[in-house]
């Protein structure tokens, strides 16, 4: 069964640039999540969806953060514009529904780094 | 909103020892995750719990829900043990969003 897909893996943008970072869950999971992982601290929730509609966005900081799963499985999560505090892993994670029991799967990350 | 706090945040030990990592919470969940992150890898769910006891191999997790407390234990540790150990919960929410609350994570060094 192959995993949660993130891509980028790696980005290096200037402040105030924009960026988009990819996420294409495990087939037939209905959940998606995003985080934020800053250096030494545990991943922060930003935005929960479930199929295309959002559970939970209010931990992203929408004036600057959006994201989408327009057809309820790959989503987007754009930052625009970008800011120094910004540099953190981004993790996407699906599961197969929001019940207690499901495991969430996490994909590899993408690291970004505004200079 | 559910504070997660995780104890030692970082541990040296050496082979062979017994490992505990600790995970207290302050709010009621409905389960709790162990979940390990090696260093530019991606995070691996180990456990996820509601009550009681879990063991899959050398790794053991414990919860006593009305002490909201949770530890994670690693018998006979190995140096391929070395990573950052996570907890997570899952509020209560009735319904609400189900995202997880993290821990900052306990960084553990197994020395050959």
């Amino acid at each position: 069964e192959a995993g949660v897909a993130q891509s980028p893996r790696y980005k290096i943008i200037e402040k105030r640039q924009s960026v988009a970072f990819w996420c294409n869950p495990i087939s037939g999971h209905a959940t998606l999540y995003w985080y934020q992982q800053i250096l030494g601290q545990g991943p922060k929730l930003l935005i929960q969806f479930q199929n295309n509609g959002v559970v939970d966005d209010s931990q992203l900081p929408k004036d600057r953060f959006s994201a989408e799963r327009l057809k309820g499985v790959d989503s987007t999560l754009k930052i625009q514009p970008a800011k120094l505090e910004d540099s953190a892993v981004y993790l996407c994670a699906s599961s197969f529904s929001r019940g207690d029991t499901d495991t969430q799967y996490f994909g590899p990350g993408t690291r970004l780094t505004v200079l | 909103k559910n504070e997660v706090e995780q104890s030692p945040q970082n541990l040296t030990a050496q082979e062979g020892e017994f490992i505990t990592i600790n995970c207290s919470y302050s709010v009621g969940i409905s389960a709790l995750h162990w979940l390990q992150q090696h260093p530019g890898g991606g995070i691996v769910s180990l456990f996820m719990l509601s009550s009681g006891k879990k063991k899959h191999g050398r790794l053991i997790a414990t919860i006593n829900i009305q002490e909201k407390h949770s530890s994670l234990h690693i018998t006979a540790s190995h140096p391929r043990d070395s990573a950052v150990y996570i907890c997570a919960v899952k509020e209560d929410s009735g319904g609400g969003a189900d995202g997880l609350t993290f821990g900052k994570g306990t960084h553990l060094i197994i020395q050959p």
